[in-house]
């Protein structure tokens, strides 16, 4: 299976810190996506990354791909309490016909 | 529209009716996909639509489930002789031919068996 474990499950920091998640996956991908969660229902998409690339910012957030170690890691910095939700990594197989498969997630909780 | 549309957002039933959940994803997108999501657990795969191609019906838990997805566009997900454990929240999500590009969520339906 190509998908994605987030570590850890649960996070929880203080307003200000920096939060990081981590993702491992098994097979070979073409991508690797961040999404997040608020209030348990649709997903917002964050960020990809490319299987040829190592890292990749956007605003607070960086990621960084560890194609050798099948790994990902999301690094969110100065974390807000708005910062709040699950964080859920997806793998993308090396096809457009295969499918994108979520990990269980990251709960964060940013403590104001 | 502008994004991925799921009705009904909510649905109650009684346990043993058929329940059908609808998905219009955007116009487009040539995959769509079907995800279950428990009460604080991750997104479970389900089925997974790609252009013209036979549907990855890998995910699914059982032969109660079903899916169809007519003209490439607008998706249906039946769930025949519900039971309380298919209580959930069904998530759509839809995406660009491109490989993998980044996936739209709906925002959900939620379904509850009593």
């Amino acid at each position: 299976s190509q998908q994605g474990e987030e570590d850890p499950q649960a996070l929880s920091i203080q307003e200000g810190e920096n939060a990081t998640m981590n993702c491992s996956y098994k097979t070979s991908i073409n991508n690797l996506q961040w999404y997040r969660q608020n209030s348990g229902r649709g997903l917002v998409h964050l960020i990809l990354i490319r299987s040829n690339e190592r890292e990749k910012h956007s605003g607070r957030l960086r990621v960084t791909l560890d194609t050798s170690k099948k790994s990902s890691s999301l690094l969110i910095t100065a974390s807000r309490a708005a910062d709040t939700a699950s964080y859920f990594c997806a793998t993308g197989g090396e096809t457009s016909y295969d499918k994108v498969i979520f990990g269980p997630g990251t709960s964060l909780s940013v403590i104001p | 529209g502008a994004g991925v549309s799921q009705s009904p957002s909510n649905k109650v039933t009684e346990k043993g009716k058929d329940v059908e959940l609808r998905c219009d994803p955007i116009s487009g997108h040539t995959a769509l996909y079907w995800y279950r999501q428990s009460l604080g657990q991750g997104l479970e795969f389900l089925i997974y639509f790609q252009g013209n191609s036979a549907p990855d019906k890998s995910g699914l838990p059982s032969d109660r489930f079903s899916a169809e997805r007519t003209g490439g566009s607008v998706s249906t997900l039946t769930i025949q002789r519900t039971q309380q454990e298919d209580s959930a929240v069904y998530l759509c999500a839809s995406s660009g031919s491109v490989v993998n590009t980044e996936a739209f969520f709906g925002q959900g339906t939620r379904l509850t068996v009593v």
